[in-house]
């Protein structure tokens, strides 16, 4: 069985502080698929990152940072500099790498202060 | 190109009434897949459709079905609709029967 822990529920920041949201998942999968989602209001899921566990190079897009790692599975986003319009609900996701069945965490709810 | 398109937007439907929800996968996807997300979780896995063929299903009980059209959209029906199916059900599509990433905005089911 699969499953996503985002432990933190709901974190508050203020604006340019930088913030990371941890994820951790179990699978005895050899090979499967990590997602990054981002969910604001309007309720689309807005995909952020794609990786595979044969990939565990940390990825950084913008003010956006992943670090991956195998050895503790972990699959923690950090948002440098956070902004306003940062402020959503956060899915970590894990899927298998032949079926589009994807176990989704809880979510965190970031929200960043002016 | 357009993103996955999903209809309506919005529904309320009465206790033990069916409903049926859409869903257009972006051009060239050939898999499409259905969550149903209760408010303060996340998404939960319903079913996968690719190549017309059912690939996987959750947990869910019977009176969940889908189907896949041969331009690959696809139907997710709920007959004897409970509270509990208040929710919003999410598609998404890929390309290939690997994982998805790609959803729609959704579809906002309220029981009453």
């Amino acid at each position: 069985a699969q499953k996503v822990t985002q432990a933190q529920t709901e974190i508050s920041v203020v604006e340019k502080e930088d913030v990371t949201l941890d994820c951790v998942y179990e699978t005895r999968d050899t090979t499967y698929y990590l997602f990054w989602y981002k969910q604001p209001p309007s309720g689309e899921l807005v995909f952020l990152i794609r990786r595979n566990s044969f990939d565990e190079q940390n990825e950084i897009s913008g003010r956006y940072s992943w670090n991956f790692q195998k050895s503790t599975s972990s699959f923690n986003f950090t948002i440098t500099a956070s902004q306003v319009v940062d402020s959503a609900v956060y899915f970590c996701a894990l899927s298998p790498p032949n079926a589009g069945k994807s176990t989704f965490g809880d979510g965190t709810t970031l929200t960043v202060k002016p | 190109d357009a993103g996955v398109t999903q209809s309506p937007t919005h529904l309320i439907k009465t206790r033990g009434q069916q409903v049926t929800l859409r869903c257009s996968p972006i051009s060239g996807h050939k898999s499409v897949s259905w969550y149903q997300q209760v408010l303060g979780q996340g998404p939960q896995f319903i079913f996968q459709y690719y190549e017309k063929e059912e690939r996987g299903r959750g947990n869910f009980p019977d009176r969940f079905s889908a189907r896949q059209f041969p331009n690959y959209s696809s139907e997710l029906n709920v007959n004897a609709l409970l509270l509990g199916d208040s929710a919003l059900y999410l598609c998404a599509s890929s390309w290939d029967r690997g994982p998805e990433a790609f959803f729609g905005q959704g579809t906002r089911l309220t029981v009453v």
